[in-house]
C-alpha cells in the first residue's frame, strides 16, 4: 500500500493567516492526489483534485500544487469557516489511502 | 444532484455480521465506481472497497478476507457486508461515489452519504 504522511498533525492558526499543509507519499504517485475538508460530524468534502485543480464552488484562497510524492495545500487568507480537518488521499492506485489528516483550529 | 444514506443497524455484537446499505437519489449507480469508507472514532480515513455498476469490485487487502461489496436489485442501492466484527471495526461508515475526470484517468469521491456510526459491542 501507499502511505501517505501529512505535515503537521495540527494546526493553530488566526483568521487571515497563510497556512501550508504537506502530504508525502512513500512512492511517485504523479499527480493522483486529492484534498478533503472534513468539519466536525460531517463526511468530507473533496476541495481539489489531480494535485492542483479547485473543484466547483471552492473558494479561490485555496490552491494546491505538487507531482511525485510531494504535495502542499496552501490557504491564502484563513476565514472562520475554513477551521476544520485535511485529509490528502492518493488515487492512484488501489487501495486508495489517505494521510492521517491536520487538524486546523484557532488560536 | 446525487445524494446517498447509509443505512442498517448502529449496533452489532463481535463475531456477527455488519451489513450496510447505500441508498442513491437523484441519480442512478450506471457509469460509476461506488465506494465504501470508514473512520473510526477521532481517527483517519480508511477505504473499504469500491464496485462498478457491472459489479466488477475491489476490496482494500487489509479487509478482502472478511468484505463483500453488492449491487441491490434496484439501480439505487448498493451494500456492504463486513464478516467476523470486532471492536476494531467500530467507526463511521460512509458510502461514496467514485468521480472521474472526463478522461477517465483520475479519481475522487464526491459526493459522500452523511455517514453512520456503527458500534461493535458485547
Amino acid at each position: 500500500d501507499i502511505q501517505m504522511t501529512q505535515s503537521p498533525s495540527s494546526l493553530s492558526a488566526s483568521v487571515g493567516d497563510r497556512v501550508t499543509i504537506t502530504c508525502r507519499a512513500t512512492q511517485n504517485i504523479h499527480d493522483y492526489l486529492n484534498w478533503y475538508q472534513q468539519k466536525p460530524g460531517k463526511a468530507p468534502k473533496v476541495l481539489i483534485s489531480v494535485a492542483s485543480i479547485l473543484r466547483s464552488g471552492v473558494p479561490s484562497r485555496f490552491s494546491a500544487r505538487g507531482s511525485g510524492t510531494e504535495f502542499t495545500l496552501t490557504i491564502s487568507s484563513l476565514q472562520p469557516d475554513d477551521f476544520a480537518t485535511y485529509y490528502c488521499q492518493q488515487s492512484y492506485t488501489t487501495p486508495y489511502t489517505f494521510g492521517q489528516g491536520t487538524k486546523l483550529d484557532i488560536k | 444532484q446525487v445524494r446517498l444514506q447509509e443505512s442498517g443497524p448502529r449496533l452489532i455484537k463481535p463475531s456477527e455480521t455488519l451489513s450496510l446499505t447505500c441508498s442513491v437519489s437523484g441519480g442512478s449507480i450506471s457509469d460509476y465506481y461506488w465506494s465504501w469508507l470508514r473512520q473510526p472514532p477521532g481517527k483517519g480515513l480508511e477505504w473499504i472497497g469500491h464496485i462498478y455498476y457491472t459489479g466488477r469490485t475491489n476490496y482494500s487487502p487489509s479487509l478482502k478476507s472478511r468484505v463483500t461489496i453488492s449491487l441491490g436489485t434496484s439501480k439505487k442501492q448498493f451494500s456492504l457486508i463486513l464478516r467476523s466484527v470486532t471492536a476494531a471495526d467500530t467507526a463511521v461508515y460512509y458510502c461514496a461515489r467514485d468521480v472521474e475526470d472526463y478522461s477517465g484517468t483520475y479519481s475522487w469521491f464526491a459526493p459522500w452519504g452523511q455517514g453512520t456510526l456503527v458500534s461493535v459491542s458485547s
